[in-house]
């Protein structure tokens, strides 16, 4: 099992609709959680934090965690084209605060 | 916003170059890390440094090196460049701290060895 599993898509999505990516981990002591957003040939670009269980919020962003459960996810409503990239989550585990464990990433297509 | 800067942007050299490739930050950021990502692939972890004077190797089998000198400065070498080293290279800083603060990202080294 890998440290922290996201699906490769990719996923589609009409413009407009919410896109629902998701992301387990494997280690439950994990504490710290975070997603990026990277587009072909460019480096990761920081979306959102998130440390504690619930949703968090910022514009058409919420990130949702559930630590119970071991995955974090992210919503993103009014999906536009613009937000077509692959989405990186990172989980840093309990076992060494060095470490930022990245996922695969999600490639997103908001199609027009 | 993050300050995070590296050079070159890319880079196109002969097999058995030394390389030096560049990081800086100017956030004051005590962590730093280095990363290699093929297209499409994901990040592996090559160098990171959580202070001046200290450095250690990430889980990828790296034929690099880095050194920290400055707090601001973090770069990484490679000694001969070979083709197995074309890849794209990004350099991360975050804040120390006592929870994990996120890592943000320069926009990278793209190499091409020949």
């Amino acid at each position: 099992q890998k440290e922290v599993e996201q699906n490769s898509g990719p996923l589609s999505v009409p413009e407009g609709a919410i896109a629902s990516l998701n992301c387990t981990y494997s280690d439950r002591g994990s504490q710290s959680f975070f997603w990026y957003r990277q587009y072909s040939g460019k480096s990761p670009e920081l979306i959102m934090s998130i440390y504690s269980n619930g949703d968090k919020e910022d514009g058409r962003f919420t990130a949702q965690l559930n630590k119970a459960s071991q995955y974090v996810s992210l919503l993103i409503r009014d999906s536009q084209p613009s937000d077509s990239a692959t989405y990186l989550c990172a989980v840093v585990p309990a076992s060494g605060t060095y470490k930022y464990i990245f996922g695969t990433g999600t490639r997103l297509k908001v199609l027009a | 916003e993050a300050d995070i800067y590296q050079t070159p942007r890319y880079l196109v050299i002969g097999t058995g170059k030394k390389i030096t490739l560049e990081c800086s930050q100017t956030m004051g950021h005590d962590k730093m890390y280095w990363y290699q990502q093929d297209p499409g692939m994901e990040l592996h972890l090559i160098h990171y440094s959580y202070g001046v004077n200290s450095t250690e190797k990430g889980d990828l089998s790296s034929e690099s090196t880095v050194s920290r000198i400055r707090t601001e400065h973090f770069p990484l070498t490679l000694e001969s460049a070979r083709p197995s080293h074309t890849s794209q290279y990004l350099c991360a800083s975050s804040e120390a701290g006592g929870r994990n603060q996120p890592q943000h990202f320069g926009d990278g080294t793209r190499l091409s060895i020949l």
